[in-house]
C-alpha cells in the first residue's frame, strides 16, 4: 500500500532556530512531491519537487528531493513565530495525491 | 481570481441526520478532489472528478457518502445518515491538470454528535 510518512509529528522550537522536516514515501508510479503549509485553514503550496538533488528555495525555506532514499526534507532557517503551522508533504502518483500526517511546528517567541 | 470555496465552514449535526457540503473549484479547473482529515490523522483521499465524471472514488468510506458534480462546475458531498466517525474536516481541492499544484479550499468541519 502506498504511504507517505512525515517526521517528526510535532516540533517546538524558539525563534531563530533552524528546523528540518522529513518526508519519506513508498509510492509506486511516483511523479512529484509537494510541500504545503497549513496555518488556520486551507493548505498553501510551498514547493513541488520532481528531480532528485535540485534544491528549491523561497526565502528562509528550502527543500530537496532524494529519489534514491525516497525522501525529501524541508528546511526552515531563522524560524519566526509566523512559521508556526502544520507542514504537509504529498506525493503525486499518476493522478493521485497521497498525503502524510503532517508535522506540527510551533515556534516560540 | 476567487480561490476554491467551501460551504459551510462548520456543521454540527446529530447522528443519523444528513449533511451536504459544497465546493466551488477555481473556474476552469477540470480536476476536483475531496479529501478528509480526521483528528490526528493524515489527509485522506476520498474521490476525484474530472469535469463531471468520477475518475476515482476508491477513497469513499461507504455508501453513506455520495458526491456529485453536475455540469462539471461545483461539487457536493452528501453524508446520509451521518455517523460519529464521519466527524472531521472535509477539504476540497482543484487543479488545472493532475500533475501539478493542488489548490485547496478552507475545509468544511463536520461534527457529528
Amino acid at each position: 500500500e502506498d504511504k507517505v510518512v512525515q517526521s517528526p509529528l510535532s516540533l517546538v522550537v524558539h525563534e531563530g532556530d533552524t528546523v528540518t522536516l522529513n518526508c519519506s514515501y513508498e509510492v509506486t508510479n511516483f511523479r512529484s512531491l509537494l510541500w504545503y503549509k497549513q496555518e488556520k485553514k486551507a493548505p498553501t503550496f510551498l514547493f513541488m519537487l520532481t528531480s532528485s538533488g535540485i534544491e528549491k528555495k523561497s526565502g528562509r525555506l528550502s527543500s530537496i528531493l532524494d529519489k534514491k532514499e525516497l525522501s525529501s526534507i524541508l528546511n526552515i532557517t531563522a524560524t519566526q513565530t509566523g512559521d508556526s503551522a502544520i507542514y504537509l508533504c504529498a506525493v503525486i502518483k499518476t493522478y493521485k495525491y497521497i498525503f502524510g500526517t503532517g508535522t506540527r511546528l510551533k515556534v516560540l517567541a | 481570481e476567487a480561490g476554491v470555496t467551501q460551504f459551510p465552514s462548520h456543521s454540527v449535526i446529530e447522528k443519523g441526520q444528513t449533511v451536504t457540503l459544497r465546493c466551488d473549484p477555481i473556474s476552469g479547473h477540470d480536476n476536483l478532489y475531496w479529501y478528509r482529515r480526521v483528528m490526528g490523522k493524515e489527509i485522506k483521499f476520498l474521490l476525484h472528478f474530472v469535469k463531471e465524471s468520477k475518475q476515482d472514488e476508491s477513497g469513499m468510506p461507504n455508501n453513506r457518502f455520495l458526491a456529485e458534480r453536475t455540469g462539471g462546475t461545483y461539487s457536493t458531498l452528501k453524508v446520509q445518515p451521518a455517523e460519529l466517525e464521519d466527524s472531521g474536516v472535509y477539504f476540497c481541492a482543484s487543479s488545472q491538470d493532475n500533475t501539478g499544484e493542488l489548490f485547496f479550499g478552507e475545509g468544511s468541519r463536520l461534527t457529528v454528535l
